[in-house]
């Protein structure tokens, strides 16, 4: 167990929908990383918060968008859902932006 | 621009023997280089992290890799492979600035499948 917890575990929805993915860092870690998992691209860097502000920008699509909450907590919202989205998406922690990631387990995205 | 390329997307090998998993780096900075692990519906577990000290690290479960420089080179391996050793694995270049401070962003090869026959 890597202290990073991630919710919901599964989700499946349509496409067109909006959805939320939330995530709680390893206690103390102020840098949060988000990642997405798919057969055809592998593991992608999508974004990353360092308290609370917005550090690095991957290959993050404009329908979706990212916030690191006062209590370090991170969601990232997915909108205007299409099949392609679905993947699995981890969030990672670091206490700083030095430091080894700890990835949470995942959130699996089933877009119908 | 910082990138890896692991040279096999599948390896397999019988329980005892020894693992080669292998991976080439490209990094504009000297990197930080990390192997994950992830087990099937698992999420990812570091198994070990090179950051400019001792060219040959040791990590979890008896695997170790060497940097070598000359080569580009961060290969993983262990001396004798378990059948809890089969999974899928990754190797991580962080990327850095002009100084050589990391900032936090990893690029991840394509993923080596370990199987693990008995």
């Amino acid at each position: 167990d890597s202290g990073v917890t991630q919710t919901p575990k599964h989700l499946i929805t349509a496409t067109g929908q909006r959805v939320t993915l939330r995530c709680s860092p390893r206690s103390g870690d102020l840098s949060v990383y988000w990642y997405q998992q798919s057969l055809d691209q592998g593991l992608q860097f999508l974004i990353q918060y360092y308290n609370g502000e917005e550090r690095a920008k991957g290959n993050i699509l404009e329908r979706f968008s990212a916030q690191q909450f006062p209590d370090l907590h991170s969601e990232l919202n997915l909108s205007s859902l299409e099949l392609g989205d679905s993947a699995l998406y981890f969030c990672a922690s670091s206490a700083t932006l030095t430091n080894e990631q700890f990835f949470g387990p995942g959130t699996r995205l089933t877009v119908l | 621009a910082q990138s890896v390329t692991q040279l096999d997307s599948h390896v397999s090998v019988s329980e005892g023997t020894p693992v080669l998993l292998r991976c080439n780096y490209s990094s504009s900075y000297s990197p930080s280089l990390f192997w994950y692990v992830q087990h099937p519906n698992k999420g990812l577990q570091l198994l070990l992290k090179y950051t400019s000290a001792a060219t040959l690290v040791k990590g979890i479960n008896g695997f170790e890799a060497e940097f070598k420089k000359s080569e580009t080179s961060f290969h993983l391996t262990k001396p004798s492979a378990h059948m809890s050793d089969a999974a899928e694995y990754f190797c991580v270049v962080s990327h850095a600035n002009a100084g050589g401070t990391s900032y936090g962003k990893l690029t991840f090869g394509q993923g080596t499948i370990l199987t693990v026959h008995p």
